[in-house]
């Protein structure tokens, strides 16, 4: 198994205004992913997070808005920039450890509030 | 396109009581599924999972069906614990080894 943290847990931030989501993941793993979470809805996709290249971004979000890193096999970054309230959700990042999904896991998330 | 969604957003159940949750997918071709509890302030986590060429698998209190028929699958909980309320998705990979993408979540609630 793999235990990923994500910082920070939870923010408000003002509109206008960037903020940066680490995640840590305990082992070196293959693939790590960034998903949004909407207040009361399902996962959405964001990006897959490619190490030593750009990330593969999903229809509907793009790098200027959603820019990630992945400098190495263990972390990750995702930014949310040029914050607007409709940005205010749960980001999760998710690594496999292996080749099966069930050893894929998630973070516990990072609950963000845009005012 | 493929989507995978749920057909009740909430089911509540007594202490005991056997839980079905469901899943209606789209894609025909889809072979493969997960289902993922999420509880409160936590990441999904991973449940049971079924390829195509079965219809039913089982886990400890939880079994999975697959009716590629009417490309329906159900969630079964057994004896229904207070620990198991949290909201449940069914997922599937976008394509082979890749992201997932989820069904929209039932919450489920369970009362002692």
């Amino acid at each position: 198994s793999a235990v990923i943290s994500q910082k920070p847990s939870r923010d408000i931030c003002q509109r206008g205004t960037s903020l940066t989501i680490q995640c840590q993941v305990d082992s070196q793993v293959t693939m790590m992913f960034w998903y949004r979470q909407q207040p009361g809805q399902s996962l959405t996709l964001i990006a897959t997070a490619n190490q030593g290249s750009e990330a593969t971004y999903e229809s509907g979000f793009v790098i200027d808005k959603f820019p990630i890193s992945r400098p190495n096999l263990t972390f990750s970054t995702l930014t949310v920039s040029n914050m607007s309230p409709e940005d205010s959700s749960i980001y999760l990042c998710s690594a496999f450890t292996g080749d099966s999904y069930n050893e894929q896991f998630f973070g516990p998330g990072t609950r963000l509030t845009v005012l | 396109g493929e989507s995978v969604g749920l057909h009740l957003p909430t089911l509540s159940v007594q202490e005991g009581d056997n839980s079905i949750i469901n899943c209606a997918y789209s894609n025909s071709a889809s072979d493969y599924f997960i289902w993922y509890k999420q509880e409160s302030g936590k990441g999904p986590q991973f449940i049971i999972d079924i390829r195509s060429n079965m219809d039913k698998r089982q886990g400890q209190r939880v079994t999975v069906l697959l009716n590629k028929t009417v490309k329906h699958l159900s969630l079964q909980i057994a004896a229904t614990q207070p620990g198991d309320s949290a909201v449940y998705f069914c997922a599937e990979p976008a394509q082979a080894g890749t992201a997932l993408i989820f069904g929209k979540g039932t919450t489920l609630s369970v009362s002692s």
